[in-house]
């Protein structure tokens, strides 16, 4: 069946850092990719997607490419701000029916 | 664009009792809702999968008898926790999809408190 791994967490990273959030999937057929982002105590919210290879998700000074030949689809921002501190999921999802599979989230902590 | 409410977003019920979960997608129609519950170590698990006018397909593992779907209109679709028990206690989220898209957007979540 289809399935995310994301790298454990917590990441702790100084203001202005550069991130990199690792995400591989495994998977029937061409999925979409997606990365949602999670406040304390709020639901989630999509930052980016990517429906076909090579496509480059990006929003709000974070990106993301999928990569085909490596199953992948990492998570990077230039220069993080305390307010990106969240819990991040990177997902995949065919259409219809099919339910969207999460990885089990990153949480990101940034200090100033 | 693309927002959904949840609703409520705290509920504290007593053991035995049921309660209701509301999801609305405001501004799009939901073909298809997803229902999620989330766990303390933040892990998200699916419980199920529901289109407007059929009944919903549930996880194995999930009592549907227990967790009531409805999904009547193409903007709303709610979950009852019928005579809740403490360990019913956690975070539940709703993800409303139209139908030729692929993502999910989803509500506010709704954090249960079964005392």
């Amino acid at each position: 069946g289809n399935s995310v791994t994301q790298m454990e967490g917590p990441v702790t990273l100084s203001e202005e850092a550069f991130l990199t959030i690792n995400c591989t999937y495994t998977a029937t057929g061409y999925p979409s990719l997606f990365w949602y982002v999670q406040y304390p105590g709020e639901g989630l919210q999509l930052l980016l997607k990517a429906t076909k290879a090579d496509d480059k998700g990006s929003n709000k000074g974070f990106e993301a490419t999928y990569r085909k030949e490596t199953t992948s689809f990492h998570l990077e921002k230039g220069s993080v701000q305390v307010s990106d501190s969240a819990v991040y999921f990177c997902a995949l999802s065919g259409r219809g029916n099919t339910p969207l599979v999460f990885g089990k989230g990153t949480r990101l902590s940034v200090i100033a | 664009g693309a927002v959904v409410s949840q609703h409520p977003s705290r509920v504290i019920c007593k053991s035995g009792t049921s309660v209701k979960i509301e999801c609305r997608s405001l501004d799009f129609q939901a073909t298809t809702m997803f229902w999620y519950r989330q766990f303390p170590k933040q892990s998200l698990m699916l419980m199920a999968t529901s289109n407007e006018g059929s009944k919903a397909t549930y996880e194995q593992g999930v009592e549907k008898d227990k967790f009531l779907i409805n999904h009547a209109s193409l903007t709303l679709s709610t979950l009852t926790v019928t005579s809740a028990h403490p360990e019913d206690s956690s975070f539940y989220i709703c993800g409303g999809r139209v139908r030729t898209g692929t993502e999910a957007f989803f509500g506010q979540g709704t954090r249960l408190t079964v005392v």
